[in-house]
Formats: structure tokens, C-alpha cells, sequence
């Protein structure tokens, strides 16, 4: 079990909106930054987003992610079937880099 | 850039130790402040942090791991790597290699990553 939480699936149609949420605490997500890894069937795992809401170079703007307290948000707006993989919200806790348990995305 | 790419044994007994290597290329390993780090992926599992290293020398541990793992840089090579001791089918995975650059660990992100080997135990 992993102490950021993330929903196991999240689905949508092409061009839809979907947000995955990673829930956390003060130890995590609420004291400090909050990463997104994108992680696509037979590629590397690779950075989406930084520092909470900072878009990795050559990211589309289709992305965006946001906090709220111990709390933080993916959302993929104009949905597309390269999209579809598992994503993953990552931040430091203790001593120690946490990895959601990850959300897997289908394109339906 | 910085590229990264891992390579090991792919098939490992139970019991024995277990030794992979990521070789860094666009930039010398011991310039700048990065952390060099190993992640894996367990088999319809999630990513997991295993430990990281620094230029300075310093070593990070998941703790949740105990004290299996050992990750060491060789600048002479410019690689970092990973042993593992005393592997069971648990430490079948992906494991990956990445790094952290220009910020400590604790406000860092993973960036760039090796495309991952492909660890399995089994007799």
C-alpha cells in the first residue's frame, strides 16, 4: 500500500477531459513538491509534470497538474488515444521518494 | 543531454546476488549535483524507489527495502550501479535507471530514464 493514493483506473474518450487524483498528507504531498511520470507500453517511464503544476519540456499543454493541500490533480484535456498508459504522482515523505500505486488510463 | 541505459544479466538464481549497470552518456557522471538512482517495476505493480546516489558520495535508501541493495558510481566508466543480495522471485521486475539533477532528492523529479531491463528469479 502505498501512502499516496491513487484511483487504479480512470477512462474517457477521445477528446474528453479526465482527471486522476493523487491523495496524500502533510509528510508527503503537503510539505513537498508533487511529480506526474507518464508511463506508456513499452517506453521508458518519463516526467509529465514538476514541482506540482510545471509542464516537462516538449509536454503538451494538454496537460496540466494542480494541489490543494495534501491532495493534487492530473488533467488530460483533448484526450487521445497515444494517451493511454499508466501514470504515476510521485513526492518525498520521510526519508524516503514515494510512488503513487499509479492510475491506469484507457482510451476508449 | 544526458541518456541513460541499463544493462544486467536478465535471469538470476534465488539466493544470489544480483548486479545491474547504467552507463551515463551526454555528460561526465561526477559533473554537476545529480543523483544517480535505481527504480523498479514489480509485475502488475506499481513503481518503487529503491536508492539513489550523489556526486558527493552520499547514498539514499528506500528503507521499506532493507539493506539488500548497495548503489555505487564508477566515474571511470561513467556508470553507476546497482547490487542486490539474496534475491527471491519478490525482486523479479523492471528496474530502471534515472536522475535527479540540479535540486536535492527530496524536491526532485526523475528526469531523464533508461528504458528499463528486465530482472527475473527463477531456478
Amino acid at each position: 500500500q502505498s501512502v499516496l493514493t491513487q484511483p487504479p483506473s480512470a477512462s474517457g474518450t477521445p477528446g474528453q477531459r479526465v482527471t486522476i487524483s493523487c491523495s496524500g498528507s502533510t509528510s508527503n504531498i503537503g510539505g513537498y513538491t508533487l511529480n506526474w511520470y507518464q508511463h506508456l507500453p513499452g517506453t521508458a517511464p518519463k516526467v509529465l509534470i514538476y514541482d506540482t503544476s510545471k509542464r516537462a519540456s516538449g509536454v503538451p499543454d494538454r496537460f496540466s497538474g494542480s494541489k490543494s493541500g495534501t491532495s493534487a490533480s492530473l488533467t488530460i484535456s483533448g484526450l487521445q488515444s497515444g494517451d493511454e498508459g499508466d501514470y504515476y504522482c510521485a513526492s518525498w515523505d520521510d526519508s524516503l521518494v514515494v510512488f503513487g500505486g499509479g492510475t491506469k488510463l484507457t482510451v476508449l | 543531454h544526458l541518456q541513460l541505459q541499463e544493462s544486467g544479466p536478465g535471469l538470476v538464481k534465488p539466493s544470489e546476488t544480483l548486479s545491474l549497470t547504467c552507463t551515463v552518456s551526454g555528460a561526465p557522471i561526477s559533473s554537476g549535483s545529480y543523483y544517480w538512482s535505481w527504480i523498479r517495476r514489480p509485475p502488475g505493480k506499481g513503481l518503487e524507489w529503491i536508492g539513489s546516489i550523489h556526486n558527493s558520495g552520499s547514498t539514499y535508501y528506500n528503507p521499506s527495502l532493507k539493506s539488500r541493495f548497495t548503489v555505487s558510481v564508477d566515474k571511470s566508466k561513467n556508470q553507476f550501479s546497482l547490487r542486490l543480495n539474496s534475491v527471491t522471485a519478490a525482486d523479479t521486475a523492471v528496474y530502471y535507471c534515472a536522475t535527479v539533477g540540479g535540486v536535492t532528492l527530496r524536491y526532485g523529479w526523475f528526469d531523464p530514464w533508461g528504458q528499463g531491463t528486465l530482472v527475473k528469479v527463477s531456478s
